[in-house]
């Protein structure tokens, strides 16, 4: 079945580390994207891709940062310089070009300790 | 710069009564306009879309959503609500020159017995 497949759906880290969440889809989309979720906050944009090695930063580009080297996978780096990393992080993808319906993964759920 | 407002944190409807959840939008061309619910844990799922035409939108799970341009609005409705759709819901504006999405707040949907 077509979908995207987001890992971890939970991870733990301390304070002070890196951490990557794994998003990869088989929909053939172009276009992926990374929000963050906080309760009462809706979704904000982290980063988005419309094609293959470029990539723009979103609305809370700050402290993340993203590659896309291949039209599967849009990996999310959480770094250190993030002052409150703990919340839901969304990955989505669309046909791109002409904004059309996003779809969604199942969310990885980031807590730092 | 787009905006969604959605103006309701939580409404709790009992069960079988009529729905209707509010979202307004600010953007000056016609819109690309979504709306998507949200288990908890879960990934966004889409319930309809408007791009153009027909100003009433039929979506799944028995949801309705019309685009009123002179309010700047497109409210949800279902005629019938069930248990199961207790839920938070999204409404997202997008332009149609192809960008990522902008998200309401959400509105926390309880539904009473």
């Amino acid at each position: 079945d077509g979908g995207i497949t987001q890992s971890p759906k939970y991870l733990f880290r301390k304070e002070g580390q890196n951490v990557t969440l794994s998003c990869e889809q088989n929909l053939n989309h172009d276009a992926m994207y990374w929000y963050r979720q906080d309760p009462g906050q809706g979704l904000r944009l982290i980063y988005y891709s419309q094609i293959v090695n470029d990539f723009q930063k979103g609305d809370i580009a700050e402290g993340y940062s993203v590659s896309r080297e291949k039209k599967e996978s849009f990996p999310l780096t959480v770094t250190s310089a993030q002052k409150n990393p703990t919340a839901f992080y969304l990955c989505a993808s669309s046909m791109g070009q002409v904004t059309g319906e996003l779809f969604f993964g199942e969310g990885s759920r980031l807590t730092v300790l | 710069a787009q905006s969604v407002t959605q103006p309701d944190i939580h409404i709790t409807v009992s069960e079988g009564a009529s729905l209707e959840l509010r979202c307004n939008y600010s953007y000056g061309a016609t819109p690309y306009l979504f709306w998507y619910v949200q288990s908890p844990g879960q990934g966004l799922q889409l319930l309809l879309k408007y791009f153009s035409g027909d100003t009433l939108v039929q979506g799944i799970k028995g949801f309705e959503a019309e685009f009123k341009r002179s309010q700047s609005s497109f409210n949800l409705r279902k005629p019938s609500v069930h248990w199961s759709d207790a839920a938070e819901y999204f409404c997202a504006v997008g332009e149609q020159a192809g960008t990522a999405l902008i998200f309401g707040k959400g509105t926390t949907l309880s539904v009473s017995s």
